[in-house]
């Protein structure tokens, strides 16, 4: 099925440094949304971008929707060692159906 | 407020059986849609119902259904279990607007194992 381009697709980093992930797609999207997913669980919801050109934190997290609304971009600064899983962005349009991006696992070393 | 509950959370069967998964969704929200997870395939949108009707269907065959009741609890059934079916599969639930902003919460899943 159509999935997003999501990159990278994992990343091994220092706690404290800061770590950008980023989503694009052919297609245009009316909501970008992202969600962080913990081993056995559900994905929890983080941010939701509802213009073009918005760029909008929720704490360390910040996401842009990108201005052709065909990608968008999350950076955490500070990265701590709860922050590891994996995160998945998600486009939205009218239908309620979400296309999910292939998720990018995040490891964070002490 | 409660969030989305799934039951069971797991569960083991074997081909050719068929299965019912449930979903209840958080107090409020009309829409509850259905997602299949695989390691290969990723997060697939398998179906959304809104007031006890189907709004959207993915791509899958038609071994996989489901409904919804008045009360918006949902049910999935796949029938004719194949292995290749083995995955964890996510309800979520939206807005009253019908999830028109394009927000939507899961639950923690039901962990499916086809053998």
């Amino acid at each position: 099925g159509q999935q997003l381009n999501q990159s990278p697709q994992s990343m091994f980093i220092q706690e404290g440094e800061d770590v950008s992930m980023n989503c694009t797609s052919s297609s245009i999207f009316n909501t970008w949304l992202w969600y962080k997913q913990d081993p056995g669980e559900g994905p929890v919801l983080l941010i939701a971008l509802y213009k073009a050109g918005e760029l909008t934190s929720n704490g360390r997290l910040t996401a842009q929707f990108g201005t052709t609304r065909k990608d968008s971009f999350l950076n955490i600064s500070a990265s701590i060692p709860s922050d590891v899983g994996i995160y998945f962005c998600a486009g939205h349009n009218a239908g309620n159906m979400l296309t999910f991006g292939g998720g990018t696992r995040l490891m964070v070393k002490p | 407020k409660a969030g989305v509950t799934q039951t069971p959370r797991y569960l083991i069967k074997t081909r050719g059986q068929q299965v019912t998964l449930s979903c209840s969704p958080i107090s409020g929200h009309r829409s509850v849609s259905w997602y299949q997870q695989t390691p290969g395939q990723g997060l697939q949108f398998l179906f959304e119902y809104f007031s006890e009707t189907q709004r959207n269907k993915g791509n899958f065959p038609g071994r996989f259904s489901g409904r919804q009741f008045s009360n918006s609890r949902s049910e999935m059934n796949v029938s004719t279990l194949e292995l290749g079916d083995s995955a964890l599969y996510l309800c979520a639930s939206s807005l009253p607007s019908g999830g028109l902003l394009g927000e939507q919460f899961f639950g923690p899943g039901t962990r499916l194992t086809v053998l």
